[in-house]
């Protein structure tokens, strides 16, 4: 079966340390969805790729995050400078939307990020 | 604006139970409707979805969903639990509007007792 890929899986880093995380999506997909998910704010959609041209990133913080797609078997969410807050499970996802939106993502793994 | 609702944090059941996990939705236009499962240090799985059509939809590992438009819900059941059916569950919604984002519910968490 084709898998969203996230590298690293664990991340552990001290405060103010630059953070970048990977995601291999699954080949054919036109949409690539960044999410956060915390226990006290569940899962966030950060941000979100179609045919890699950034479609919307109100839910990133834009003075410490970016995310790119610098190719389409790639994404990149990176944070500078970290902060404690921000640890959380970051995941990855893609899927195709053609003229309906009628498909579901699949998800990676995640990486889990401790920001010390 | 679209919107999720599911109720219930948690769920208890017995094994060989029946369960049911809620969701009710908004949405302009007709709704995507979707559930996932996530189970522990994983990623969100898809479960089953409705688009059209019968309003009872058949998904994986036994689930099934009911869609039902004149209440706006979209209930997740399964006849006969399994412990290993615990887990997160996350009832997400879409639609040909708002930049075809799906918007997820905060998730129920599903236990299954022995």
């Amino acid at each position: 079966d084709a898998r969203v890929t996230q590298t690293p899986r664990h991340k552990v880093t001290e405060m103010g340390q630059e953070v970048t995380m990977r995601c291999q999506p699954i080949l054919g997909h036109n949409t690539v969805f960044w999410y956060r998910q915390t226990m006290m704010q569940g899962l966030e959609l950060l941000a979100y790729f179609r045919n890699r041209a950034p479609l919307d990133d109100s839910g990133m913080p834009k003075d410490r995050f970016s995310a790119e797609m610098p190719d389409a078997t790639l994404a990149t969410l990176k944070i500078q400078p970290s902060e404690p807050r921000d640890s959380a499970v970051y995941f990855c996802a893609s899927g195709l939307v053609s003229p309906r939106a009628d498909q579901p993502q699949h998800f990676g793994d995640g990486t889990r990020l401790s920001i010390l | 604006a679209q919107s999720v609702a599911q109720p219930e944090d948690q769920v208890n059941v017995a094994e060989g139970n029946p369960l049911t996990v809620k969701c009710t939705y908004s949405v302009s236009g007709n709704p995507y409707l979707f559930w996932y499962v996530q189970y522990p240090n994983r990623g969100l799985q898809f479960l089953l979805k409705y688009i059209t059509g019968d309003n009872l939809v058949k998904g994986s590992y036994g689930f099934e969903a009911e869609f039902n438009k004149s209440q706006t819900s979209f209930h997740l059941k399964k006849p006969s639990a399994l412990v290993s059916d615990s887990a997160l569950y996350f009832c997400a919604v879409s639609a040909n509007t708002g930049g075809f984002k799906t918007i997820f519910g905060a998730g129920t968490r599903l236990f299954v007792k022995a």
